[in-house]
């Protein structure tokens, strides 16, 4: 069974403050990674992919990828009242772009102003 | 501007009737996707299509029906079969180079 994890919160920051959200898989061959953001009521939206090791960045948001501990995380910088949404981590598990995407539950997260 | 349509984005419908839901893209991808999503659990797969005339059972396929006869078009029914539809449904197509999933803005299906 090819499963995602999250942890499905609420994650609670103070607003300015580092928001770091976490997701594991279980098939070690997984090739990409994604995070979207879905705001209640709303169609997902995608923050950023990431393929290799180690971090890439997008102004505030940060993807990190660990292959061998089978590990993705998003950091969100400055995390606004706005980024209070439902994250999404989402794997390709296959070998090509047209393979489907397996989803996690999601993590609500909370800013506080 | 390039995007995923589905329609409508509220329906209402009575036990033991069929709906059908309407996904139209004009991005130009080759594959498409039905999710499902029930409060507070993410996306399920339903159904997924890579080319016309063909498609591919998800992990939640029975009670629903597709059919993918233009490349632009994917309409999914939610068939009298299916034992507990009320939920979220999303329509998505694959940018093939990066396998970005781009998502319709979703229907929501009610049944009373």
């Amino acid at each position: 069974q090819k499963e995602v994890e999250q942890n499905s919160g609420p994650l609670s920051v103070p607003e300015g403050a580092i928001a770091s959200l976490n997701c594991t898989y279980s098939d070690r061959g997984s090739q990409s990674f994604f995070w979207y953001r879905q705001y209640s009521g709303k169609s997902p939206e995608l923050i950023m992919f990431i393929y290799s090791n180690g971090d890439k960045e997008d102004g505030r948001f940060t993807a990190q990828l660990n292959k061998a501990s089978q590990y993705v995380s998003l950091l969100i910088r400055d995390s606004q009242p706005s980024d209070s949404a439902t994250y999404l981590c989402a794997v390709n598990m296959g070998d090509s772009g047209y393979s489907t995407l397996t989803f996690g539950k999601g993590t609500m997260l909370l800013v506080s102003p | 501007d390039g995007g995923i349509t589905q329609s409508p984005k509220y329906l209402f419908r009575k036990e033991g009737q069929n709906v059908t839901l309407s996904c139209e893209q004009n991005l130009n991808h080759d594959a498409m996707y039905w999710y499902r999503q029930d409060p507070g659990q993410g996306l399920r797969l339903i159904y997924y299509s890579q080319i016309v005339n063909d498609f591919q059972k998800g992990d939640i396929a029975e009670g629903y029906s597709v059919s993918r006869e233009k490349k632009e078009s994917f309409p999914l029914t939610v068939t009298s079969a299916q034992k507990n539809p009320t939920a979220f449904y999303l329509c998505a197509s694959v940018r093939a180079d990066t396998g970005e999933l781009f998502f319709g803005e979703g229907s929501r299906l009610t049944v009373l």
